[in-house]
């Protein structure tokens, strides 16, 4: 049973602060590697994927995969309200299309 | 950008009544997925779908069918809703590859009274 484990929350931040968000999984073969953010009563959208050992990084964001640990984070500089969300994390085995998630953290960032 | 379009924002049935729910992609991809989302719970998987008139079951599968006659369209039943399959539906696409990225709709809140 392939198993991705997140801390539930909530995180909770102050603005301009760096928000923390890990992800651990149990698939040694995982391949993909997705951080998804869902807004209270809408749906996911994807904000980082990382393949490769290392850090990713787009604007705020940044994605740091360590595949001999078996972890995936999510740093979020300069936390802002808006980015006050649930982070969901996805990973992918090699050859698979499904991915799995995890059950998500809930961010709060407060003024 | 792609779209994946959901018939319903939120649906009310009662007990026992058959529930469609329909999604429709724009972007010509081969994956299709249902997702039902339950607080505490987080996504889960009923059904997959990898090409037309192809489909696997997926973690909780029970109570629902699915339907993909068209690449674009993927449909999920519930032959006989019941309360516990109150919850929300996403739907989900991907691109046929194994490292792609999900879309999803922007989910139907199912209220079975």
């Amino acid at each position: 049973q392939k198993e991705v484990e997140q801390n539930s929350g909530p995180l909770s931040v102050p603005e301009g602060a760096i928000a923390s968000l890990n992800c651990t999984y149990s698939d040694r073969v995982s391949q993909s590697f997705f951080w998804y953010r869902q807004y209270s009563g809408k749906s996911p959208e994807l904000i980082m994927s990382i393949y490769s050992n290392g850090d990713k990084e787009d604007g705020r964001f940044t994605a740091q995969l360590n595949k001999a640990s078996q972890y995936v984070s999510l740093l979020i500089r300069d936390s802002q309200p808006s980015d006050s969300a649930t982070y969901l994390c996805a990973v992918l085995s090699g050859g698979s299309y499904i991915p799995t998630f995890g059950r998500g953290t809930s961010l709060i960032v407060h003024p | 950008d792609v779209k994946v379009t959901q018939s319903s924002r939120y649906l009310v049935k009662r007990t026992g009544e058959k529930v469609f729910l329909e999604c429709v992609q724009d972007m010509d991809h081969e994956n299709m997925f249902w997702y039902r989302q339950d607080p505490g719970l987080g996504l889960r998987l009923i059904y997959f779908s990898y090409d037309v008139k192809m489909k696997e079951k997926g973690d909780i599968p029970e109570g629902y069918s699915v339907s993909r006659e068209k690449k674009e369209r993927f449909s999920l039943i519930l032959e006989s809703a019941s309360t516990n399959q109150t919850s929300m539906y996403l739907c989900a696409s991907s691109s046929g590859g194994t490292n792609e990225k999900l879309f999803f709709g922007s989910g139907t809140q199912l209220s079975v009274l």
